[in-house]
């Protein structure tokens, strides 16, 4: 069965700093999208980066990278240069092609804190 | 503007009641999905259909139930066998394939006492 794990409850990053965000991956499907989402208070969900288990290259999206690690099953959330309104709660999520039907599941979250 | 719409943004209903919860699109996505947050919790799957007409259990399906009669709408309803219904119920649809991002609506807090 896939599962996402994401171990950092809460995290703090001083502004105009960089911070990562870990995510890993369980599954035996060879080929499934890794997915990062950001919720902030008002609860709406917001698509950030995406990265294919193909892909050779690491996904980039303005200042959002993803650190791709495919043997390790990680795909950690790297936020460049903190902003103030980047404080929300983060979320990694997977979907695998064949398995589990187009089933897309979600990781615990990560709240991340941006210190003035 | 296409979108997902879910209504309404709050619902109180009292024990032992039934209660639906609309999520509608306009995007014209084949795949759509509910879930469930708890304070402080990630996403947990409840029902998805990759299709008009067909189903499939989440994670925590027990206590709900859908249906998928038209693409467009994918309506929830949380029955009374559901234990702990009071939470934040998400709705979302995509494209579907394995590389498309969902797009969510902006939820509904249900609260039963």
């Amino acid at each position: 069965a896939q599962k996402i794990t994401q171990t950092q409850p809460g995290m703090f990053v001083q502004e105009k700093e960089a911070v990562t965000l870990d995510c890993t991956y369980d599954t035996s499907d060879p080929s499934y999208g890794l997915f990062w989402y950001k919720q902030p208070s008002s609860g709406e969900m917001i698509f950030l980066i995406y990265q294919g288990s193909y892909d050779q290259q690491n996904a980039t999206e303005g200042r959002y990278s993803l650190n791709f690690q495919k043997a390790r099953k990680s795909a950690n959330l790297v936020i460049s240069a903190s902003q103030l309104g980047d404080s929300a709660m983060y979320f990694c999520a997977m979907r695998e092609a064949y398995n589990q039907g187009g089933k897309l599941i979600f990781g615990q979250g990560t709240e991340l804190s941006v210190k003035p | 503007d296409g979108g997902i719409t879910q209504s309404p943004k709050y619902l109180f209903r009292k024990e032992g009641q039934n209660v639906t919860l609309s999520c509608e699109q306009n995007l014209n996505h084949d795949a759509m999905y509910w879930y469930r947050q708890d304070p402080g919790q990630g996403l947990r799957l409840i029902y998805y259909s990759q299709i008009v007409n067909d189903f499939q259990k989440g994670d925590i399906a027990e206590g709900y139930s859908v249906s998928r009669e038209k693409k467009e709408s994918f309506p929830l309803t949380v029955t009374s066998a559901q234990k702990n219904p009071t939470a934040f119920y998400l709705c979302a649809s995509s494209v579907g394939g394995m590389n498309t991002e969902a797009f969510f609506g902006q939820g509904t807090r249900l609260t039963v006492v």
